[in-house]
């Protein structure tokens, strides 16, 4: 069965320092994968997406997520962490065309100043 | 401005009262969608529209209904809400043209009694 799961439910990190949520997935096919935010109070805003090509993909807000076949992750990373990234965090895969798509569990981003 | 506008973003009702949650998009997409969020769960999919008058069951549809009349409206409907649809409803869009990103709306917290 296609799924995506995020291990972390609650991250804390400090200020300033790097951060990496994880995220999994099964899938049959090539996946599309997609890192959302969700501020508090605010709807889902796509960080990024990958679809082919470099393995190495760049966001907003100084993110980025690395697509590991072997691995069947798509993590995303941050060397900074800012007040403001405090969020929830969503993985999603979905495919070309079909329009279905599966998200994680989410995790929760606290930034401690 | 390009968006989701969801409608009420909160509403209080009680067990059996019919309500609407509406939706309207002004990207000319095709592809409409609503979710419920609910802690530990991440986001389910409730229905889904791949065009006006197509529309199709996600993963957790029972107790809802929705109809695609105009391109831009996706209307949820609730005939006889229940304490377990107490949620955080999100719509979200999608065209052709923009790889699979969804663009959402910012939520309707819903309070069943």
């Amino acid at each position: 069965a296609q799924s995506v799961t995020q291990p972390d439910i609650h991250i804390t990190v400090s200020e300033g320092a790097s951060l990496e949520l994880r995220c999994n997935y099964s899938y049959g096919a090539t996946p599309y994968l997609f890192w959302y935010v969700q501020s508090p109070g605010q709807g889902l805003q796509l960080l990024l997406k990958y679809f082919s090509g470099d393995t190495l993909v760049q966001g907003i807000k100084g993110f980025e997520a690395e697509f590991k076949r072997s691995q069947s992750s798509f993590n995303l990373r941050k060397p900074s962490v800012h007040w403001s990234d405090a969020a929830e965090y969503f993985c999603a895969v979905g495919t070309s065309g079909t329009y279905k798509y599966i998200f994680g569990t989410g995790t929760r981003l606290k930034v401690l100043a | 401005e390009a968006q989701v506008t969801q409608n009420p973003r909160y509403l209080i009702t009680v067990t059996g009262k019919k309500l609407t949650v509406t939706c309207s998009q002004n990207m000319n997409h095709e592809y409409m969608s609503w979710y419920r969020q609910d802690p530990g769960l991440g986001l389910r999919q409730i229905y889904y529209s791949m065009n006006v008058e197509v529309t199709d069951k996600g993963d957790v549809p029972e107790g809802y209904k929705v109809s695609r009349k105009e391109k831009r409206n996706f209307p949820l409907i609730l005939e006889s809400p229940s304490p377990n649809q107490t949620s955080l409803y999100f719509c979200a869009s999608t065209g052709t043209s923009n790889r699979g990103e969804l663009f959402f709306g910012e939520g309707s917290r819903l309070t069943v009694l």
